[in-house]
């Protein structure tokens, strides 16, 4: 059974520091994607990553995905208040259309 | 910017009851999908329909649960009589292909069976 780990499951940060989400996956895959939830509302994309080595920065968020390990990070660079949600890292295994969803990782970003 | 709407927000029903969820995808969209969130916990695929027919399905999805595309643009979620583990968070979403770019998820419909 296919299965897809995030670590932590809970990450409280100080605005203005750095951490990295990990999302590890059990199968092989080429492609990852990660969400971000805040709370009692919908998913939103955030980056959509295709191939081996492939990185993708937007504001203080980077993701990055090597299909090798099947590893996954999500580094948040000084974060801010704003950045506190849920993010969730999906996978999509081979001949099947639906995503895989890892357990999810509750940023708290606190001043 | 084309989104995936979904009704009602939140839906109260007793348990054994039968209830619809009402999706509208993303208009030019092919490939149409339910998910689920207990509160709390991670998003599990449900179901996939491409093509007026379901593609893959979950183990969740038993024969309780059934999906429709009555129209050229709703896209329904049956469950025939709740039972309260169905309470959760529902997520309609669409592609525009197969193994597509991205799925786009629908705001959610919250599911209470008491």
């Amino acid at each position: 059974e296919l299965k897809v780990e995030q670590n932590p499951l809970f990450l409280s940060m100080q605005e203005g520091k750095n951490y990295t989400i990990y999302c590890n996956y059990s199968t092989t895959s080429d492609r990852l994607y990660w969400y971000r939830q805040d709370p009692g509302k919908s998913l939103e994309s955030l980056f959509v990553l295709l191939s081996n080595g492939a990185v993708k920065q937007e504001g203080r968020l980077m993701a990055s995905l090597d299909t090798k390990a099947r590893l996954s990070t999500l580094h948040i660079t000084a974060a801010v208040h704003d950045l506190s949600a849920t993010y969730f890292c999906a996978v999509d295994p081979p001949n099947t259309d639906k995503l895989i969803f890892g357990t999810g990782t509750r940023l708290q970003v606190f001043p | 910017e084309p989104e995936v709407t979904q009704t009602p927000s939140h839906q109260v029903t007793q348990m054994g009851q039968e209830v619809i969820l009402r999706c509208v995808p993303i208009s030019n969209h092919l490939y149409f999908y339910w998910y689920r969130q207990i509160l709390g916990q991670k998003v599990e695929f449900l179901v996939s329909f491409y093509n007026n027919e379901i593609s893959e399905k979950s183990e969740i999805f038993d024969d309780q649960f059934s999906v429709e595309r009555p129209d050229g643009s709703n896209f329904t979620l049956k469950i025939r009589s709740t039972k309260l583990e169905d309470s959760a968070m529902y997520f309609c979403a669409s592609s525009g292909h197969s193994k597509a770019l991205e799925q786009y998820f629908g705001p959610g419909t919250r599911l209470t069976v008491t």
